[in-house]
This record gives structure tokens, sequence and C-alpha cells, in this order.
């Protein structure tokens, strides 16, 4: 089955204390991205990837890390998190990106990861 | 970046009613998608739709990209269809940003 997966699903921390959210998916998209949803904002992407060793800012990329050494691979990673960080995260991925208009390319959403930091 | 203003914020429909839901965009933009966001939080990409008319079952979009402006139509409602709906696109061809609305909570009613 085609899917996006995200580890952990919910996760309660303290400031400070480093974590990493896991992202893969298992469809060979070169494309994956991290978005954050907060009430009344919508979603707002952290960083993208187009590829393998590629990576890219999004709108709210402070505070973040990401990699991307696999191509089925894209974590996020807090590496001093703040309550400002609490959020709902989204990994997504998709066959080419979103930069190619006019062709039509489906992001598939991972289930979300809800992060509390205390 | 771009604005993605969405339209109204809140409905509540009884089942089996009509509904026609706005996204208004700042700038000109591309790739314009729009997704429902279920009650468990499961994002589904609904339409891909830059610009011209398409419709999948119960659901319908037209886009308007000269006047910026998208509209997502849900006939009969059911309610399944219960969750929030968002739009999104890029805001120039070549660029990687995907910006999304705020988003339209529909809550339908038996």
């Amino acid at each position: 089955e085609a899917q996006v997966t995200q580890n952990p699903r919910y996760l309660i921390t303290v400031t400070g204390k480093k974590l990493t959210v896991t992202c893969s998916q298992n469809m060979n998209h070169e494309y994956m991205s991290w978005y954050r949803q907060d009430p009344g904002l919508g979603l707002r992407q952290i960083y993208y990837s187009m590829n393998v060793e590629v990576t890219d800012k999004g709108d709210v990329p402070e505070g973040y890390k990401v990699s991307r050494k696999e191509k089925r691979n894209f974590p996020l990673i807090l590496e001093s998190p703040s309550p400002n960080q609490t959020s709902l995260y989204f990994c997504a991925s998709s066959l080419l990106g979103q930069a190619f208009a006019g062709v039509r390319d489906t992001q598939y959403f991972g289930p979300g990861t809800r992060l509390t930091v205390l | 970046g771009i604005q993605v203003e969405q339209s109204p914020p809140d409905l509540i429909l009884q089942e089996g009613a009509n509904s026609t839901l706005r996204c208004n965009f700042s700038d000109s933009v591309n790739n314009l998608q729009w997704f429902h966001q279920n009650p468990w939080g499961q994002l589904i990409n609904l339409f891909y739709i830059p610009s011209g008319t398409k419709q999948n079952g119960r659901l319908s979009a037209t886009t308007v990209a000269t006047e910026r402006y998208s509209l997502l139509y849900i006939s009969s409602s059911q309610t399944t269809d219960s969750g929030v709906y968002f739009c999104a696109g890029l805001y120039q061809t070549g660029a990687n940003n995907l910006f999304f609305g705020t988003g339209t909570r529909l809550t339908v009613i038996p």
C-alpha cells in the first residue's frame, strides 16, 4: 500500500530536549516536505527536499533541521525545542515536486505528529 | 509570500444541502489544489485545478486564474464531508513552496 508514515504520532517533551520526527514514503517519490499546522494559520511549509541531499527552506524554517540521506526518508529534527513549536506536523511526498506548472502531481500526506513542548 | 484567504471560515449544513467554498489569492498562483482534512486529521488531495472546472462525484471545483480565485462546490452534502477544506497554490512557476489557506471548517449534521 502506497503511504507516508510518521513516527511518533504523539509526543510530549520539555524545552531544550532534542527530538527527531521520522518520515518515510514507499512510493519512490523524489519530493518530500514538512508542514506544521496551527489553529487559524492553516498549514505552513517548514522545509522541502527535491531529491537526496537537496533540501531547501520553506515558509517557517527557524528552529528546525532536516536531512535527506536516502530517497525514502526525510526526518525533521528539533535541536532545542521551544513551546512555540507545539503544533501538528505533517510530512508529505510527491513524485516530482510542485515546480512543474501544468503537471499534475498529487501530494500524499502522512497521518500527522502532534507535538507538545512544555 | 502570497496571502490565501478562504471563506467562509466555518459552515454548518444540514445533510443534503449544497455549498460553495471560496479561495482568494493575493497574487498569481500555479498548481492550485484543494485538500480535505477529515475529523481524524488525515489530509487528502481532492483536486488539482490550475484553471477551468473539474468534477469528481458530488464535488466540483472551478478556478479563474486571471481573477485569482477558486471555488469548491459540494452538492448533496453528507456527514462524511465534514472536516476542514484547504486550498493551496504555488507562488510562481519553479517554486516549491506550497502556500495553504486557513481553511473552511465544514460540519454536516444529519
